[in-house]
């Protein structure tokens, strides 16, 4: 089945220490997102790729980073995770159009 | 500047009966609509969704209506089902830009 993966599916890293997120997807979108869910708050877009344009949202931290070495893979980097990074981290895909497809997320833990 | 508002945070309906899931917007441009649902430990995945040449769109059980003059759309669930206990997100979009969510509604049917 074509599908969006996210691995790990939850992460624990200590405060400071740079963590990285992956994300795969076999349904060969040129769109891939990075959104960031807090509890009980919507979904927050932090970048996203069009092809290999990167679009940053002018409210994303300089914390985070993002890379897609191919089409297929999408890799978000937590350079100094802090506590209040701590949430769910989506990553979506679509195919130029609005109805994203999402991964199940991974949960990162900051300790 | 919250664009997109569910101001209900939770709904709890009986099997077999209507649901009803609002959602408001203040952005005049959104053109487009899209419900999502939320189990937990999963990502959100696609439900249903209206553009705004439309006031109605029925998918089975599911049917999104838009009225753009009180810029409210709503998901409409009926007969409810217990497996449609999730959380559910109302997102909009305008001309194709990226996707703006919610903070979403807990829907909890009982059997």
């Amino acid at each position: 089945d074509a599908m969006v993966i996210q691995n790990p599916r939850y992460q624990v890293t200590q405060f400071g220490k740079p963590v990285t997120l992956s994300c795969s997807q076999t349904l060969n979108h040129n769109v891939m997102y990075w959104y960031q869910q807090k509890s009980s708050q919507a979904p927050k877009l932090l970048f996203h790729y069009y092809d290999k344009d990167f679009n940053n949202e002018a409210d994303t931290p300089d914390n985070f980073q993002s890379r897609r070495p191919n089409t297929s893979f999408c890799f978000l980097d937590i350079r100094s995770p802090g506590l209040g990074d701590a949430a769910m981290y989506l990553c979506a895909t679509s195919r130029d159009t609005l109805a994203v497809d999402f991964g199940p997320g991974t949960r990162l833990t900051v300790t | 500047d919250q664009q997109v508002k569910q101001n209900s945070p939770s709904l709890s309906v009986q099997e077999g009966r209507i649901s009803i899931l609002n959602c408001d917007y203040t952005n005049s441009m959104f053109d487009y609509f899209l419900w999502y649902k939320k189990y937990p430990a999963e990502g959100p995945t696609f439900l249903i969704s209206i553009s705004s040449i439309k006031d109605k769109n029925e998918d089975g059980r599911f049917t999104v209506f838009l009225n753009k003059s009180a810029k409210h759309l709503s998901l409409h669930i009926v007969p409810s089902q217990p497996g449609d206990s999730a959380v559910y997100f109302c997102a909009a979009s305008a001309s194709g830009s990226r996707l703006t969510f919610g903070e979403g509604t807990q829907l909890t049917v009982n059997p």
